[in-house]
C-alpha cells in the first residue's frame, strides 16, 4: 500500500529553537495533514492543506503542501516545553480512500 | 459535545477471550474509523464506515470485526484475542468529505 515517509524519526531541541520536520510520498497527495499526538492522548488536528504550494499558519506552526503534490513540511517556531509529543502527516490521494499515515517524528524539548 | 469518546480506556484479556470495543461520537460525522498503534509503526487502519451500515476492511483486519448499527457508533470486536492484538487502539471520525478525522483519547489493551 501506499506509505508516507517522515523524517526525522526524533528529535532533541532547546527550548526557543525553531524545527522543521518533512513528509515525503512515492505518489501524489490532493490533501495534507498534520496531527500532534500528546503522551497517552489521541492524536489531535493541527493544519490540513488542500492546495498545491499552499502555506497555511496555526500559531508558532505553519505548514506548507509542495508543489510537487509528492511531500509536505511542518515549521514549529520558537519551540516550547508543551510542543514535545509525536507528530504525524497524512495524506490522501483521491475520492474516499482513507487517510495514509506517517510513522510520525518524536519531538522532545529541552528547557 | 464530547466529541469522540471511547470505552473502556483500558483492558487486559487472556487469550482466546473477546471483547467489544466501543466508540461514540456526537458531531453527526458520516465516517468512523478504527486504528490501531505499536511503538514505531504509527497509526494502522484496521476498518472504517462510510456510514451507518457499512464497513470496510482497512490495512490490517485480520482478527477483528466491526458493526455500524447507528451512525453515532462504531464497535470493535476481538472473537479470539491473541497477545499480537496487544495495542493502543483509537478511534476517529470526519465529516461528509472524510479528510479531517478527530480521534477519541484511546483504549490500550492488554492481551497475556
Amino acid at each position: 500500500g501506499q506509505q508516507l515517509n517522515q523524517s526525522p524519526q526524533s528529535m532533541f531541541i532547546q527550548e526557543g529553537e525553531d524545527v522543521s520536520m518533512n513528509c515525503t510520498s512515492s505518489s501524489i497527495f490532493n490533501t495534507w495533514l498534520w496531527y500532534k499526538q500528546d503522551p497517552g492522548e489521541g492524536p489531535v488536528l493541527l493544519i490540513a492543506l488542500y492546495k498545491a504550494g499552499e502555506l497555511t499558519s496555526n500559531g508558532r506552526l505553519t505548514a506548507q503542501f509542495g508543489i510537487t503534490r509528492k511531500d509536505s513540511f511542518l515549521n514549529i517556531s520558537a519551540s516550547i516545553p508543551s510542543d514535545v509529543g509525536i507528530y504525524f502527516c497524512a495524506g490522501r490521494n483521491s475520492g474516499n480512500t482513507p487517510l495514509v499515515f506517517g510513522k510520525g517524528t518524536r519531538l522532545s524539548v529541552i528547557a | 459535545n464530547a466529541g469522540v469518546t471511547q470505552t473502556p480506556k483500558f483492558r487486559v484479556l487472556k487469550t482466546g477471550q473477546s471483547m467489544t470495543l466501543l466508540c461514540a461520537q456526537d458531531m453527526n460525522h458520516e465516517y468512523m474509523y478504527w486504528y490501531r498503534q505499536d511503538p514505531g509503526m504509527g497509526l494502522r487502519l484496521i476498518h472504517y464506515s462510510v456510514g451507518e451500515g457499512t464497513t470496510a476492511k482497512g490495512e490490517v483486519p485480520d482478527g477483528y470485526n466491526v458493526s455500524r448499527l447507528k451512525k453515532q457508533n462504531f464497535l470493535l470486536g476481538l472473537e479470539s484475542a491473541a497477545p499480537s492484538q496487544t495495542s493502543v487502539y483509537f478511534c476517529a471520525s470526519s465529516g461528509l468529505a472524510g479528510i479531517e478525522q478527530y480521534f477519541g483519547p484511546g483504549t490500550r489493551l492488554t492481551v497475556t
